[in-house]
């Protein structure tokens, strides 16, 4: 049985940093692109990063190019998105998902997804 | 630019049948899309991917009532026999070379 399951949210000021961790289960971890996936409060989902299997290919949305950072530990199973630099609007649930994996893209869509984590950004 | 044009609401009646549209923007119309399903305080669960030429290939453990279809720029989940707990927010999903678009997704009431 696949599983996702996010940690490291929490209260943050904004233009604090924070890093989000997802450890994975129940599939081989090493050859699935990953994605990170965010859900404001009372919003629908909103792609956030995307990195490969080996982390040759890295991408971004452009609300938070040059701010998150994205990254995997494959010996771990693990996956991490470091954000910095956070803002009100940052505010969401993050989700951790499993690619659909589909040839010739990195990041394709959420197929597994886990149960998410909080991140708020307030003074 | 890649988007998605997602009606806000639908409803239909217990046991009976519905289908939502999920339209792609202009220059994308042969694009795939997923479907995926929000439940009331619950996380998202992916529902199956939509082909341009109409094919789809359901989730894992995703019931054959639910279904995708095809037409132009237009993809479609289809839900028969609906039940109290299909009651949700559904949304489409596509992607391209370094990008994902969700659409503003369609909430479902189940009368």
């Amino acid at each position: 049985e696949v599983q996702l399951v996010e940690s490291g949210g929490g209260l943050v000021k904004p233009g604090g940093s924070l890093r989000l961790s997802c450890a994975a289960s129940g599939f081989t971890f090493s050859t699935y692109s990953m994605n990170w996936v965010r859900q404001a409060p009372g919003k629908g989902p909103e792609w956030v990063s995307s990195i490969s299997s080996t982390s040759t290919y890295i991408y971004y949305a452009d609300s938070v190019k040059g701010r998150f950072t994205i990254s995997r530990d494959n010996a771990k199973n693990s996956l991490y998105l470091q954000m910095n630099s956070l803002r009100a609007e940052d505010t969401a649930v993050y989700y951790c998902a499993r690619d659909l994996q589909i040839t010739g893209y990195t990041g394709t869509a959420p197929e597994y997804w886990g149960q998410g984590t909080l991140v708020t950004v307030s003074s | 630019q890649l988007a998605l044009t997602q009606s806000p609401s639908a409803s239909a009646s217990l046991g009976a049948s519905v289908k939502l549209t999920c339209t792609l923007s202009s220059g994308h119309i042969n694009y795939a899309i997923a479907w995926h399903q929000q439940q009331p305080e619950k996380g998202p669960r992916y529902l199956m991917k939509v082909n341009n030429d109409g094919s789809h290939n359901n989730g894992d453990g995703i019931p054959d009532r639910f279904s995708g279809s095809s037409s132009g720029a237009e993809r479609y989940l289809t839900i028969s026999s609906l039940q109290s707990e299909d009651e949700a927010d559904y949304y489409c999903q596509t992607w391209g070379t370094g990008i994902q678009v969700f659409g503003g997704g369609t909430k479902l009431t189940v009368l």
